[in-house]
Formats: C-alpha cells, sequence, structure tokens
C-alpha cells in the first residue's frame, strides 16, 4: 500500500459545481497536510496549509483533515475554468523538515 | 520579492552526459528541497540541503546523482553519466528557518530530456 493515495481522475465538471478532492493515507505519524495545484508545466502552488485535524477555509477553498479515518479532502466552491489543473495532497511528519510524501494528483478540469 | 529560481528551464542531454540543475531559494530562505515528478507520476522527494549541508537524502539514487548547496551561489543538482530513466521535471522547493509549520514554496522545474 502506497503512503498517500489519489485518485488520478480525470475529473470533469461544469462551472459552477463544487468539487471534491481528496487523498487517503497510512501513516499515522502525518500531521502537517497540504494541498497544491499544478497547471501544466509549471511548479506546484501551495493552496492550503492544515495542521492535524479540522477544516480550513480560504475563500473559494475548503481543506478537512480527519486523522481517525486517514482521510483529508479538499473542497471548492463555484469551481472556475482557471481551476482547471492538477491538485496534489501532500504530507508530512511533525517535525520533519521540508520532505513531502505527494499523491500522484487529480487532473480537474471545468468546463464553462 | 523573487520566487524560487530554477535554471535551466529545459535541458536536452545526450546519454551518458552530466546534467547540472540549479535552484536559487527565495530570499531569505536557507533550507532548499530537490524533488523529481515523472511523467504521471507524483513528485518524489530526493534531498534536503542548508547552506553547506546535506540534512537527508534519503530520496536520492545511490549512483550518479548529487546534490550541494554552497555558502555562496546556488544550490546544484548534479548527474552524471545520464541515462533515458533520468528524462523528469526536476522542481526545488525552498523554506525560510525552520519552525515546525513552515510552507515550502517550489520553483517551476527543470525539465530534463535525456536523448
Amino acid at each position: 500500500q502506497k503512503e498517500v493515495e489519489q485518485d488520478p481522475g480525470p475529473l470533469s465538471v461544469p462551472e459552477g459545481a463544487i468539487v471534491s478532492l481528496n487523498c487517503t493515507y497510512s501513516n499515522s505519524a502525518f500531521q502537517y497536510f497540504m494541498w497544491y495545484r499544478q497547471y501544466s508545466r509549471k511548479g506546484p502552488e501551495l493552496l492550503m496549509y492544515t495542521y492535524s485535524s479540522g477544516n480550513k477555509e480560504d475563500g473559494r477553498f475548503t481543506a478537512q483533515v480527519d486523522k481517525s479515518s486517514k482521510y483529508i479532502s479538499l473542497f471548492i466552491r463555484d469551481s472556475q475554468p482557471s481551476d482547471s489543473a492538477t491538485y496534489l495532497c501532500a504530507m508530512r511528519e511533525g517535525g520533519s523538515q521540508g520532505n513531502l510524501i505527494f499523491g500522484k494528483g487529480t487532473k480537474l478540469s471545468v468546463k464553462p | 520579492n523573487a520566487g524560487v529560481m530554477q535554471n535551466p528551464r529545459h535541458l536536452v542531454r545526450r546519454r551518458g552526459q552530466e546534467a547540472r540543475l540549479r535552484c536559487s531559494p527565495m530570499k531569505g530562505h536557507s533550507h532548499v528541497y530537490w524533488y523529481r515528478q515523472l511523467p504521471e507520476e507524483g513528485l518524489k522527494f530526493m534531498v534536503y540541503l542548508q547552506k553547506e549541508n546535506i540534512i537527508d537524502e534519503s530520496g536520492m539514487p545511490k549512483e550518479r546523482f548529487s546534490a550541494e548547496f554552497p555558502k555562496e551561489g546556488p544550490s546544484i543538482l548534479r548527474i552524471q553519466q545520464v541515462v533515458r530513466g533520468d528524462s523528469a521535471a526536476y522542481f526545488c522547493a525552498s523554506s525560510p528557518q525552520v519552525t515546525s509549520n513552515t510552507e515550502a514554496f517550489f520553483g517551476q522545474g527543470t525539465r530534463l530530456t535525456v536523448v
């Protein structure tokens, strides 16, 4: 079993839809959870950052972490064509320094 | 404030040549991380460096790959005697003085093609 599992998609939704992206993981020592957005042939851009369990909201984006289920989610409200990208979940153990474990990424396409 | 700068953006090498990838961290950042992204794969951690020190190289292949972050100048990822399987996007990330809630910011990557 891989440390981090993420459905690669592709996921296609109409503009304005609510998008739900998720990852599961096996390492209970992970404490820091991130979502990155990566446009084609670009570097990953940090979207959301969460420590331990709970929810975090930033504009149209909401990140949820459920450590008991080893499950994290990213919700995008009122999706826009500009949201079309690959979304990568990433996580690391507390105290480790920069060794992020990434999912393979989910490719999202938002159709106008 | 410039972001993480990587160069070159694209690099073509013949099998057996050496590839040198450069990364200048964000201003004020003293920690550099290198990742590799193979086609249809997620990013894989390779190495973590601070100035003049390798902190964690658990993701580096044992042969042909090396990394440095000198006191002056950019961090360098060096791949000797490249093979076709080294073709990938190589990303550098940097972070400031480490606290537990450090965020890593990524550069645009260097796309290496071995022909």
